[in-house]
């Protein structure tokens, strides 16, 4: 079935450092790919997505590009600050099996000033 | 961004107890998904919920689980008889249908005793 799979944290980073989480997937379909974010003690937030191939999702300085070849939508930032700390979870979504979401199994960010 | 409120926020219960989580309000015209996410784990899809019936169901959604919508506009997850291991946060999902985006609720943290 489909999945998904990120690289494992937790990720520390000192502020205005590049970030990279990879995460890639296994699809049977044209999945819709997307990044969500829990900050500490909250729900999920939807950070950026991307519905095709070659599709770049951006948000708050974060960027993601959809790559069909490698089955790959790795999250990037260019600076990250403090308040970037949380999990970032990667998740696809199947349109023609009614929309779930698989989700990886996320990756804690925590930057340090 | 569509607004998701779920009651209770926190729910102690002991083994073998009912409990109903709610989902309020819901409008038409929309996919509503449970979700559960055991402390320190990956997201799990549950349930997904359109036009008034369960579209899709996980392994884990299994007799002891049950969806309605009782009164036409809240939407519930029943779990009839918890067990140590339902612990966990349950989310209420929403999305539009024709697009992608699926907006969680603040979710519900429940924990059995």
């Amino acid at each position: 079935g489909d999945s998904v799979t990120q690289m494992e944290g937790p990720v520390t980073l000192s502020e205005e450092a590049f970030l990279t989480i990879n995460c890639t997937y296994t699809a049977t379909g044209y999945p819709s790919l997307f990044w969500y974010v829990q900050y500490p003690g909250e729900g999920l937030q939807l950070l950026l997505k991307a519905t095709k191939a070659d599709d770049k999702g951006s948000n708050k300085g974060f960027e993601a590009t959809y790559r069909k070849e490698t089955t790959s939508f790795h999250l990037e930032k260019g600076s990250v600050q403090v308040s970037d700390s949380a999990v970032y979870f990667c998740a696809l979504s199947d349109n023609n099996q009614g929309g779930k979401l698989i989700f990886g199994q996320g990756t804690e960010l925590s930057v340090k000033p | 961004e569509p607004e998701v409120t779920q009651t209770p926020s926190h729910q102690v219960t002991q083994m073998g107890q009912e409990v109903i989580l709610r989902c309020v309000p819901i409008s038409n015209h929309l996919y509503f998904y449970w979700y559960r996410q055991i402390l320190g784990q990956k997201v799990e899809f549950l349930v997904s919920f359109y036009n008034n019936e369960i579209s899709e169901k996980s392994e884990i959604f299994d007799d002891q689980f049950s969806v309605e919508r009782p009164d036409g506009s809240n939407f519930t997850l029943k779990i009839r008889s918890t067990k140590l291991e339902d612990s966990a946060m349950y989310f209420c999902v929403r999305r539009v249908a024709g697009q992608e985006t699926q907006y969680f609720g603040p979710g519900t943290r429940l924990l059995v005793l």
